[in-house]
């Protein structure tokens, strides 16, 4: 089993940029993926995208491509979600999950990083 | 991009069987998992590969897949299954991630 531990909230202002993380612990970092999946309050869960860390091999949502950057060091086993100019519609919740290639779904979630961001 | 839709909210008497249903194109030919989300926590898997239920998942947590429909079932349903719920598949043409748009579960 893997458990995943986010990084904290974050407040920024529209334009600046930020990274934030989730780091695994448990299984070998490289025997599954990481989805990142947004919601926004009051909302249903969005998919993002996700990482497969042996290769740093990425599929992108279309609805965020270009938005954002997902990325991953296995040196530490931590994968990031980054954004080089923020918008107000992106406050939301941010979760990382792990995901295998068996269909068995999305079983180990993170915490959630909260970000806000607000003029 | 492919779609999948869900009810918004279903309420269902303690005790009761409650029937949360997914639809999409040919969704019977494609794996479907489930996740309860409750207020302030993460999602948590609670059906995978349409009706197999991750350890620690009740028995009274089922699924079936068929056609169009994918359901999931809570027997003898429980306060504590308020929550919201998720339906998820994968679109076949691009691997990637398709989740419904969730349904409220409400416990009267």
């Amino acid at each position: 089993e893997v458990q995943l531990v986010q990084s904290g909230a974050e407040v920024k202002k529209p334009g600046e940029s930020l990274r934030i993380s989730c780091k695994g612990s448990g299984d070998r970092f490289t025997s599954y993926w990481i989805n990142w999946v947004r919601q926004r309050p009051g909302k249903g869960l969005e998919w993002m995208g996700r990482i497969d860390p042996s290769d740093s091999y990425t599929n992108d949502s279309p609805s965020f491509q270009g938005h954002v950057t997902i990325s991953t060091d296995k040196s530490i086993s931590t994968a990031y979600l980054q954004w080089s100019s923020l918008k107000a519609s992106d406050s939301a919740m941010y979760y990382c999950a792990t995901e295998r290639p068996d269909s068995s779904g999305l079983p180990e979630w993170g915490q959630g990083t909260l970000v806000t961001v607000s003029s | 991009s492919y779609d999948l839709t869900q009810s918004p909210s279903v309420s269902v008497s303690p005790g009761q069987t409650a029937s949360i249903t997914c639809s999409g194109d040919k969704l019977g030919d494609k794996y479907v998992c489930w996740y309860q989300q409750k207020p302030g926590q993460s999602p948590v898997l609670v059906i995978y590969r349409d009706n197999k239920r991750p350890s620690g998942i009740p028995e009274r947590f089922s699924g079936s897949n068929s056609g169009n429909t994918a359901t999931l079932t809570i027997s003898g349903t429980q306060a504590m299954d308020e929550a919201d719920y998720y339906c998820q598949a994968w679109d076949s043409s691009t691997s990637h991630v398709v989740f419904g748009g969730g349904t409220k579960l409400t416990v009267l």
